[in-house]
Parts: C-alpha cells; structure tokens; sequence
C-alpha cells in the first residue's frame, strides 16, 4: 500500500526557534497534503491543506505566518513551525490521499 | 459548529468478544464517515469508509454501520484479540477534498486474554 513518510519523528527544540517538518509521499505523487495536529487525549485537528504548486489553505484560527507550509514537489511538502512556543508543543501529523487517506507517523515537538 | 462523539474515552473487554464503539455526531450531515485505528505516537490507520447511502460494511473481522437518521455509526470489531488493543478513531468528511476531516477523541480499547 501507499506509504507516508515523515520525519523528524521527534523534536524539542527552545523556544524562540523555528522547526521543519517534512512529509514524503514515497511511492505515489500527491498533489494535496493534509497537515494535522494532536494534544494529548484530544482529536486530530486539520490545521491546513497543502497544494503543489500553490498556497496552502489553512483553516479558521490556525496562523499562516506562524505555520508556514511548502509543498514544492508532488512527493514532498514541508511545514515549519516559526518562532516555536512552549504552547507549540504536540504531535504534528501529515497525510495524503491515495483513493484513500494515508498518514504519516507524526512528530512530537516538544518545545522548551 | 460541528461536534463528534465517541462513546466512552476507554473500553475494556475479554479476548473473543465483540467490541462495539460508537461515534455520534451533530450539526452535520456527512456524505461520508470512515474509521481509523491509531497506536500510541503513531499517526492513524485507515479501517473503513462507510457512505451516507450505505447502512453497512464489512472488512474481516470488522464491521460499521452508519445511521444517518440518528447521525450515528457502530464500529465493531468481532472474535476480537488483543492485538486489536489501540485508541480508534472515527472521522467524518468536511466536504469537497477526502482529506479533510473532522475526527473524534477517539476511544481506546483494550482487549485483554
């Protein structure tokens, strides 16, 4: 089946500095990429949609400047967390669409 | 604003019996509902998809249902194991693009010998 691959797996990083997250469609292209985030014992939120080739579309209350995504390739968008906070800390997810939804393993930021 | 709830945060239950969770949802009407099994640090799986006009599907040992009158869906999972033990998810559609979904917390099942 159609795998996702996202790395790092984990991060902690001080505060005040920025993170990239990658997310690699590995054997199939995909044009969307999804961008989801986790706190503990809480639901998935969808934070943003990723386009190649274009902006992303980010959903109500999530900062563009702050989550900055790039999907330059049909295999690879990224997302960086810009100026990391404490209050940043979770488990950052990614998917993409195969004729169904495949997801990454996830990265735990912890920022301290 | 839309709302997703899976009937209980944890569910325990004995090797090779059914496990039934249950995912009510409000404020919406989906054209689609699919279930995820999630694994602690690990992103999610996907199960099942199961369509408004589709009142039951089947996968193995898995099986849903999908109410859209009562705007519910079961999740069950028979002769279960305890390797079936995970947090499952269900998600529904926000319309437009697969991937964009509203999940649920999740319930966690564990299945013990």
């Amino acid at each position: 089946g159609a795998v996702v691959s996202q790395h790092p797996s984990w991060v902690i990083c001080k505060s005040g500095t920025s993170v990239k997250i990658e997310c690699r469609s590995l054997d199939f292209q995909a044009t969307t990429m999804f961008w989801y985030r986790q706190f503990p014992k809480q639901s998935l939120m969808l934070m943003a949609t990723s386009n190649e080739g274009s902006k992303a579309t980010y959903e109500q209350g999530v900062e563009k400047d702050k989550f900055l995504i790039n999907h330059a390739s049909l295999t690879l968008s990224t997302l960086t967390v810009t100026s990391a906070h404490p209050e940043d800390s979770s488990f950052y997810i990614c998917s993409a669409s195969a004729k169904k939804l495949f997801f990454g393993s996830g990265t735990q930021l912890s920022v301290l | 604003s839309q709302k997703i709830e899976q009937n209980s945060e944890a569910l325990n239950i004995q090797e090779g019996k059914t496990a039934t969770l249950t995912c009510n949802y409000t404020n919406y009407s989906p054209a689609y509902l699919q279930w995820y099994r999630q694994d602690p640090g690990r992103g999610p799986v996907f199960l099942l998809l199961i369509r408004e006009n589709e009142k039951e599907k089947r996968k193995e040992r898995l099986k849903v249902t999908f109410d859209t009158t009562l705007k519910q869906s079961l999740f069950h999972i028979t002769a279960s194991q305890p390797a079936d033990s995970a947090t499952y998810l269900c998600a529904l559609d926000r319309g437009s693009t697969l991937g964009r979904l509203y999940f649920g917390r999740g319930t966690q099942l564990t299945v013990w010998p």
